[in-house]
């Protein structure tokens, strides 16, 4: 069992919806992470939180709109997505934002866009 | 440019055989971190393993092997008599010195036939 955990699974929605994708840790890490895969494809990360403070936005549309409520949760906020954004997404946390630092990932929240 | 490298896209082989993962880095960083990461079907990245550039050990754990070669820029990955449950997309990816972003080869899927 991955010590990362993402909710919901799986979600459809329309263009013209307003969901939430949770991720949740116990490790204690100060560092999470929302990273985009499409298929076949590696992940490319969206955004970086360090210790609750976003530290890396890596140019992702305003659709998108992570939040960091404490250390173990992170939130990914939807809004007017296109189908283009279907894709799994992957939280990750590290002990630290550091290089060195192996980052721990869930399974992922397979996203449809409808 | 691409910094990670694993040219080979997709590998079948028969249970029992041994297989080798192939991945090359480039960096200009004198320290830096190499990391395997494996994802099956269901969606989560599992770290295997994290590298360090003044390490140049080979690794073993169980039927994996890393092999770390810094003359040649790589960092290849053999499993020793493979299994069904080894099949799985294989991800090579690297970090830089003070960085905290991870640059993710293009993935490797490993089919092991019975």
């Amino acid at each position: 069992d991955t010590e990362v955990t993402q909710t919901p699974k799986h979600l459809v929605m329309g263009m013209t919806n307003k969901k939430s994708l949770k991720c949740e840790q116990h490790m204690g890490h100060r560092a999470m992470y929302w990273y985009k895969q499409k298929a076949k494809k590696p992940p490319e990360l969206m955004f970086v939180y360090s210790y609750e403070k976003l530290s890396i936005n890596e140019s992702v549309p305003s659709r998108f709109s992570p939040e960091c409520p404490n250390s173990s949760l992170l939130n990914l906020h939807l809004h007017a997505l296109q189908p283009e954004d279907s894709a799994l997404y992957l939280c990750a946390s590290s002990q630290e934002d550091r290089g060195d630092q192996p980052q721990h990932f869930g399974d992922g929240t397979r996203l449809s866009i409808l | 440019a691409q910094k990670v490298t694993q040219a080979q896209t997709e590998i079948s082989v028969v249970e029992k055989e041994d297989v080798t993962l192939d991945c090359v880095y480039e960096t200009r960083d004198t320290t830096y971190y190499l990391f395997w990461y494996k994802q099956p079907p269901s969606g989560e990245l599992v770290f295997l393993i994290r590298r360090n550039s003044f390490d140049e050990q080979n690794e073993i754990s169980g039927r994996y092997s890393w092999n770390f070669q810094k003359s040649t820029s790589s960092f290849n990955f053999t499993i020793t008599a493979s299994q069904v449950v080894d099949s799985a997309v294989y991800f090579c990816a690297l970090s830089e010195g003070n960085g905290n972003q991870f640059y993710f080869g293009t993935g490797t899927s490993l089919t092991v036939i019975p």
